[in-house]
Protein backbone atom coordinates (compact mmCIF):
# COMPACT_ATOMS: atom_id res chain seq x y z
CA UNK A 1 0.00 0.00 0.00
CA UNK A 2 1.20 3.59 -0.54
CA UNK A 3 2.18 5.88 1.93
CA UNK A 4 3.99 5.42 5.76
CA UNK A 5 4.06 2.99 7.45
CA UNK A 6 5.14 2.28 10.56
CA UNK A 7 6.41 -0.96 13.35
CA UNK A 8 5.71 -2.71 15.71
CA UNK A 9 2.40 -0.65 16.33
CA UNK A 10 2.94 -1.51 20.01
CA UNK A 11 6.38 -2.76 21.71
CA UNK A 12 7.04 -3.45 25.30
CA UNK A 13 10.76 -3.25 26.20
CA UNK A 14 12.89 -3.44 29.38
CA UNK A 15 15.19 -1.07 30.52
CA UNK A 16 18.76 -1.30 29.09
CA UNK A 17 17.66 -2.91 25.34
CA UNK A 18 17.87 -1.86 22.10
CA UNK A 19 14.69 -1.48 20.24
CA UNK A 20 14.55 -0.05 16.52
CA UNK A 21 11.06 1.30 15.07
CA UNK A 22 11.18 1.07 12.09
CA UNK A 23 9.65 3.95 9.13
CA UNK A 24 8.75 3.12 5.54
CA UNK A 25 7.42 5.40 2.61
CA UNK A 26 6.38 4.76 -0.45
CA UNK A 27 6.45 7.88 -2.32
CA UNK A 28 10.12 8.27 -2.48
CA UNK A 29 9.80 11.73 -0.19
CA UNK A 30 13.33 13.02 0.05
CA UNK A 31 12.36 14.34 3.86
CA UNK A 32 11.90 11.96 6.46
CA UNK A 33 11.14 12.94 10.33
CA UNK A 34 11.11 11.33 13.31
CA UNK A 35 8.99 13.03 16.27
CA UNK A 36 8.01 11.95 20.32
CA UNK A 37 4.46 13.12 21.58
CA UNK A 38 4.09 13.24 25.10
CA UNK A 39 1.14 14.29 27.35
CA UNK A 40 2.67 17.94 28.48
CA UNK A 41 4.63 18.77 25.41
CA UNK A 42 3.28 18.09 21.95
CA UNK A 43 5.48 16.71 19.17
CA UNK A 44 9.16 16.88 19.57
CA UNK A 45 11.50 16.60 16.95
CA UNK A 46 13.61 13.69 16.89
CA UNK A 47 16.24 13.28 14.24
CA UNK A 48 15.29 14.49 10.11
CA UNK A 49 17.06 13.31 7.31
CA UNK A 50 16.79 15.58 4.03
CA UNK A 51 18.09 12.66 1.73
CA UNK A 52 19.32 9.56 1.70
CA UNK A 53 22.84 9.23 3.97
CA UNK A 54 21.94 12.75 5.17
CA UNK A 55 20.82 13.04 8.87
CA UNK A 56 20.55 15.77 11.82
CA UNK A 57 19.69 16.23 14.94
CA UNK A 58 16.22 17.90 16.34
CA UNK A 59 15.12 19.06 19.73
CA UNK A 60 15.47 15.67 21.79
CA UNK A 61 18.13 13.39 20.06
CA UNK A 62 20.03 12.30 23.17
CA UNK A 63 19.43 8.38 23.79
CA UNK A 64 18.42 7.87 19.93
CA UNK A 65 20.81 6.84 16.72
CA UNK A 66 19.38 7.26 12.94
CA UNK A 67 20.27 5.80 9.70
CA UNK A 68 19.31 6.18 6.28
CA UNK A 69 21.01 4.15 3.93
CA UNK A 70 17.99 4.36 0.89
CA UNK A 71 15.38 6.93 0.90
CA UNK A 72 12.58 5.01 1.61
CA UNK A 73 13.47 3.64 5.45
CA UNK A 74 14.34 5.92 8.10
CA UNK A 75 14.97 3.32 11.27
CA UNK A 76 14.90 4.89 15.11
CA UNK A 77 17.04 2.87 17.38
CA UNK A 78 16.70 3.49 21.31
CA UNK A 79 20.11 1.89 21.64
CA UNK A 80 20.02 1.41 25.88
CA UNK A 81 15.99 2.07 26.20
CA UNK A 82 15.41 4.30 29.40
CA UNK A 83 11.74 5.01 31.18
CA UNK A 84 12.06 8.43 30.31
CA UNK A 85 11.76 7.34 26.41
CA UNK A 86 8.67 5.79 26.94
CA UNK A 87 6.35 7.67 24.36
CA UNK A 88 4.46 7.61 21.42
CA UNK A 89 6.85 7.89 18.32
CA UNK A 90 6.14 9.10 14.75
CA UNK A 91 7.25 9.15 11.65
CA UNK A 92 6.59 11.58 9.06
CA UNK A 93 7.90 12.33 5.83
CA UNK A 94 7.68 15.69 3.03
CA UNK A 95 8.68 16.54 -0.56
CA UNK A 96 10.16 19.94 -0.76
CA UNK A 97 10.74 18.87 -4.98
CA UNK A 98 7.02 19.94 -5.17
CA UNK A 99 5.56 23.28 -5.91
CA UNK A 100 4.79 25.05 -2.39
CA UNK A 101 1.43 23.51 -0.91
CA UNK A 102 0.10 20.71 0.88
CA UNK A 103 2.56 18.31 -0.93
CA UNK A 104 5.55 19.70 0.47
CA UNK A 105 4.34 19.24 4.20
CA UNK A 106 4.62 16.59 7.09
CA UNK A 107 2.85 13.28 6.39
CA UNK A 108 2.85 11.01 8.95
CA UNK A 109 2.46 7.11 10.25
CA UNK A 110 0.14 6.04 12.58
CA UNK A 111 2.74 5.97 15.16
CA UNK A 112 4.72 3.82 17.87
CA UNK A 113 3.49 3.19 20.84
CA UNK A 114 6.53 2.31 23.21
CA UNK A 115 6.64 1.32 26.66
CA UNK A 116 10.31 1.17 29.03
CA UNK A 117 9.31 -1.13 31.98
CA UNK B 1 9.48 30.69 26.06
CA UNK B 2 8.71 27.84 23.09
CA UNK B 3 8.48 29.40 19.56
CA UNK B 4 4.82 28.33 19.17
CA UNK B 5 2.45 28.67 21.96
CA UNK B 6 -1.04 26.50 21.64
CA UNK B 7 -3.47 26.40 24.54
CA UNK B 8 -3.59 22.67 25.65
CA UNK B 9 -7.54 23.14 26.52
CA UNK B 10 -9.50 21.07 26.42
CA UNK B 11 -11.95 22.96 24.56
CA UNK B 12 -15.52 21.58 25.29
CA UNK B 13 -18.27 22.88 22.98
CA UNK B 14 -21.76 21.96 22.19
CA UNK B 15 -22.59 20.16 18.61
CA UNK B 16 -23.55 23.36 15.93
CA UNK B 17 -21.16 25.68 17.40
CA UNK B 18 -18.85 27.67 16.26
CA UNK B 19 -15.13 26.81 17.35
CA UNK B 20 -11.90 29.26 17.35
CA UNK B 21 -8.77 27.57 17.67
CA UNK B 22 -5.46 30.13 18.17
CA UNK B 23 -1.84 29.52 17.93
CA UNK B 24 0.76 32.57 18.73
CA UNK B 25 4.38 32.36 17.35
CA UNK B 26 7.48 34.60 17.73
CA UNK B 27 9.62 34.07 15.08
CA UNK B 28 8.91 36.49 12.43
CA UNK B 29 10.48 34.03 9.30
CA UNK B 30 7.93 32.09 9.33
CA UNK B 31 6.26 32.13 6.48
CA UNK B 32 3.91 28.40 5.89
CA UNK B 33 1.16 27.66 8.55
CA UNK B 34 -0.24 24.58 8.60
CA UNK B 35 -3.59 23.47 10.84
CA UNK B 36 -3.23 19.08 11.58
CA UNK B 37 -5.92 17.18 13.22
CA UNK B 38 -5.26 14.39 15.39
CA UNK B 39 -7.77 11.69 16.31
CA UNK B 40 -7.07 10.13 19.26
CA UNK B 41 -4.60 6.98 18.70
CA UNK B 42 -3.88 8.18 15.21
CA UNK B 43 -0.99 10.02 13.51
CA UNK B 44 -1.49 13.74 12.74
CA UNK B 45 -3.20 14.50 9.29
CA UNK B 46 -2.77 17.77 7.57
CA UNK B 47 -6.00 20.06 7.91
CA UNK B 48 -5.27 23.13 5.77
CA UNK B 49 -2.63 25.27 4.54
CA UNK B 50 -1.79 28.33 4.37
CA UNK B 51 1.59 30.65 3.18
CA UNK B 52 1.89 33.73 4.61
CA UNK B 53 -0.97 36.23 5.67
CA UNK B 54 -4.33 36.11 4.81
CA UNK B 55 -7.93 33.37 4.87
CA UNK B 56 -8.13 30.14 3.47
CA UNK B 57 -11.54 28.11 3.37
CA UNK B 58 -12.27 24.31 2.75
CA UNK B 59 -15.90 23.87 3.93
CA UNK B 60 -16.45 23.82 7.56
CA UNK B 61 -12.91 24.91 8.07
CA UNK B 62 -10.95 28.87 7.47
CA UNK B 63 -7.56 29.16 8.50
CA UNK B 64 -6.46 32.68 9.30
CA UNK B 65 -2.83 34.38 9.24
CA UNK B 66 -1.71 37.48 10.64
CA UNK B 67 1.66 38.13 10.50
CA UNK B 68 1.39 41.49 11.83
CA UNK B 69 0.37 40.02 14.91
CA UNK B 70 2.27 36.68 14.90
CA UNK B 71 -1.45 34.90 15.30
CA UNK B 72 -3.02 31.90 13.25
CA UNK B 73 -6.16 30.79 14.28
CA UNK B 74 -8.68 27.85 12.70
CA UNK B 75 -12.31 28.27 13.05
CA UNK B 76 -15.17 25.39 12.80
CA UNK B 77 -18.40 26.31 11.90
CA UNK B 78 -21.27 23.74 12.93
CA UNK B 79 -18.98 21.71 14.69
CA UNK B 80 -19.76 18.02 15.30
CA UNK B 81 -19.19 15.46 17.30
CA UNK B 82 -16.78 14.14 14.50
CA UNK B 83 -14.76 17.33 15.07
CA UNK B 84 -13.62 15.84 18.47
CA UNK B 85 -10.09 15.72 18.21
CA UNK B 86 -6.14 17.16 19.34
CA UNK B 87 -5.90 19.76 16.77
CA UNK B 88 -2.13 21.06 16.51
CA UNK B 89 -0.59 24.32 14.48
CA UNK B 90 2.62 23.61 12.68
CA UNK B 91 4.47 26.80 10.63
CA UNK B 92 7.82 26.92 9.00
CA UNK B 93 10.24 29.30 7.75
CA UNK B 94 11.03 30.11 4.04
CA UNK B 95 13.77 27.75 2.98
CA UNK B 96 13.30 25.09 6.08
CA UNK B 97 11.18 22.23 5.39
CA UNK B 98 11.19 21.13 9.28
CA UNK B 99 7.95 22.20 10.91
CA UNK B 100 7.33 23.94 14.41
CA UNK B 101 4.87 22.50 15.79
CA UNK B 102 2.17 23.44 18.62
CA UNK B 103 1.66 21.31 21.87
CA UNK B 104 -2.36 21.02 20.32
CA UNK B 105 -5.32 21.90 21.35
CA UNK B 106 -7.84 18.99 22.92
CA UNK B 107 -11.33 19.59 21.07
CA UNK B 108 -14.49 17.97 22.21
CA UNK B 109 -17.49 18.41 20.64
CA UNK B 110 -20.54 17.14 22.84
CA UNK B 111 -24.13 16.02 20.91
Amino acid sequence: DAGITQSPRYKITETGRQVTLMCHQTWSHSYMFWYRQDLGHGLRLIYYSAAADITDKGEVPDGYVVSRSKTENFPLTLESATRSQTSVYFCASSDPGQAQGVRTEAFFGQGTRLTVV
Amino acid sequence: QKEVEQDPGPLSVPEGAIVSLNCTYSNSAFQYFMWYRQYSRKGPELLMYTYSSGNKEDGRFTAQVDKSSKYISLFIRDSQPSDSATYLCAMRAGGSYIPTFGRGTSLIVHP
